[in-house]
């Protein structure tokens, strides 16, 4: 049983509204991830941080997208203004030492913006 | 552009049967070669990975073969079972610690009995 914890489950928006959705790391877990798979099963890296501090990230153009993993809160991603090309299933994970060790996933977010 | 690309897109194979699974790559840079695995409405879980010191790497039934110099691992999965029904992925890291896994296309498998 996966112990990143995602919420909400599900989130419908629609077209211009924010979406925000949260992910708690597994205890102890420095490392998070944040992924997007579309309907094709199509894996996008989004950003990952260490602690606070962000590692990597997308070109994120639009600056449709932040990402933030504050200290002893959980992390978030929001959307700034949902469009219906961002409906995916949002794939939080976390790692005790980056990607090359095992990633826990949680079950994601699937975001659909009508 | 850091690429993994897996084949086939899906694949059926009787019960007892090996299942084999391909994916390439371009980056020499990448340094990790895991495969995970995802069951309908699950999270992906990671099932074998590999590093480029071994070329061969076996977990019960589940075996990666790696060949450096072409730049393609494979997983076998052996005496395939209903339960081994999923959506397999390979991926690969470069950037150590501070990296990204880029995931391949993913197979669907589907094992009949």
């Amino acid at each position: 049983n996966s112990k990143v914890i995602q919420t909400p489950r599900y989130l419908v928006k629609g077209q211009g509204q924010k979406a925000k959705m949260r992910c708690i790391p597994e205890k102890g877990h420095p490392v998070v991830f944040w992924y997007q798979q579309n309907k094709n099963n199509e894996f996008k890296f989004l950003i990952n941080f260490q602690n606070q501090e962000v590692l990597q990230q997308i070109d994120m153009t639009e600056k449709r997208f932040s990402a933030e993993c504050p200290s002893n809160s959980p992390c978030s991603l929001e959307i700034q203004s949902s469009e219906a090309g961002d409906s995916a299933l949002y794939l939080c994970a976390s790692s005790l030492q980056g990607a090359n060790e095992r990633l826990f996933f949680g079950h994601g977010t699937k975001l659909s913006v009508l | 552009q850091q690429q993994v690309r897996q084949s086939p897109q899906s694949l059926t194979v009787w019960e007892g049967e090996t299942a084999i699974l391909n994916c390439s790559y371009e980056d020499s840079t990448f340094d990790y070669f895991p495969w995970y695995h995802q069951f309908p409405g699950e999270s992906p879980a990671l099932l074998i990975a590999i590093r480029p010191v071994s070329n061969k790497k076996e977990d019960g039934r589940f075996t990666i073969f790696f060949n450096k110099r072409e730049k393609k691992f494979s997983l076998h999965i052996a005496d395939s079972q209903p339960g081994d029904s999923a959506t397999y992925f390979c991926a690969a890291n470069t950037g150590g610690l501070s990296g990204k896994l880029t995931f391949g296309e993913g197979t669907q498998v589907t094992v009949i009995s």
